[in-house]
């Protein structure tokens, strides 16, 4: 079955710093990633569609400046989190669409807990 | 835009209850999907659903696509403890590019005492 791995699973930076978040689909080639945040008690809100080879798509509300996407490769997509504030510690992940023929449904990675003091 | 409205947002029972929960959306979806998202972890798939009337079983899990394609249920039979879990409904309105991006529901919290 389809695999996503996401890391790290958590960071703690500095206000100020920025922070890498890493997508990889290990068993498959994802031309489509997907990068969500999500707030205690809360669902996960789309920040943005991480397409291989060109630009992300981002959602209305969300600063391409600040959240910069980047999709290298086939298997890899990397969510950096510049200039990061304590209002930006939240709960990141990255999903992937397996676009292999019988898979459903589309794979996760297990999250990062981003935390800015 | 698309909505998607969950409910109940929580639930508690006692072991061995049966569950269930539902979505529906102010639009129509060609895809829907059930994940459980445990504390502290990313979502996992528990059932796809690409035809509208589609019925499908996952052991103890149940969910049917509705035929007006702006709703869906999912049925947990005989709850165990370890069925504890956020469980959220996605949808996806077309296909190709953008299209593929999901709505998400805003969750069902599930509580089992054993």
């Amino acid at each position: 079955g389809a695999v996503v791995s996401q890391h790290p699973s958590r960071v703690i930076c500095k206000s100020g710093t920025s922070v890498k978040i890493e997508c990889r689909s290990l068993d498959f080639q994802a031309t489509t990633m997907f990068w969500y945040r999500q707030f205690p008690k809360q669902s996960l809100m789309l920040m943005a569609t991480s397409n291989e080879g060109s630009k992300a798509t981002y959602e209305q509300g969300v600063e391409k400046d600040k959240f910069l996407i980047n999709h290298a490769s086939l298997t890899l997509s990397t969510l950096t989190v510049t200039s990061a504030h304590p209002e930006d510690s939240s709960f990141y992940i990255c999903s992937a669409r397996d676009p292999r023929p019988g898979i459903r449904g589309y794979t996760f990675g297990s999250g990062t807990r981003l935390t800015v003091v | 835009g698309q909505q998607l409205n969950q409910s109940p947002q929580s639930m508690f029972i006692q072991e061995g209850e049966d569950v269930s929960m539902n979505c529906t959306s102010s639009s129509i979806f060609n895809t829907w999907l059930w994940y459980k998202q445990d504390p502290g972890e990313g979502p996992v798939l528990l059932i796809a659903l690409y035809k509208a009337g589609e019925l499908t079983s996952n052991g103890r899990l149940t969910a049917q696509f509705g035929i007006t394609r702006k709703d869906s249920f999912l049925n947990i039979s005989a709850s165990i403890p370890s069925d504890v879990g956020i469980y959220f409904c996605a949808g996806r309105f077309g296909s190709g590019g953008s299209n593929y991006k999901l709505t998400f529901g805003k969750g069902t919290l599930l509580t089992v005492n054993p």
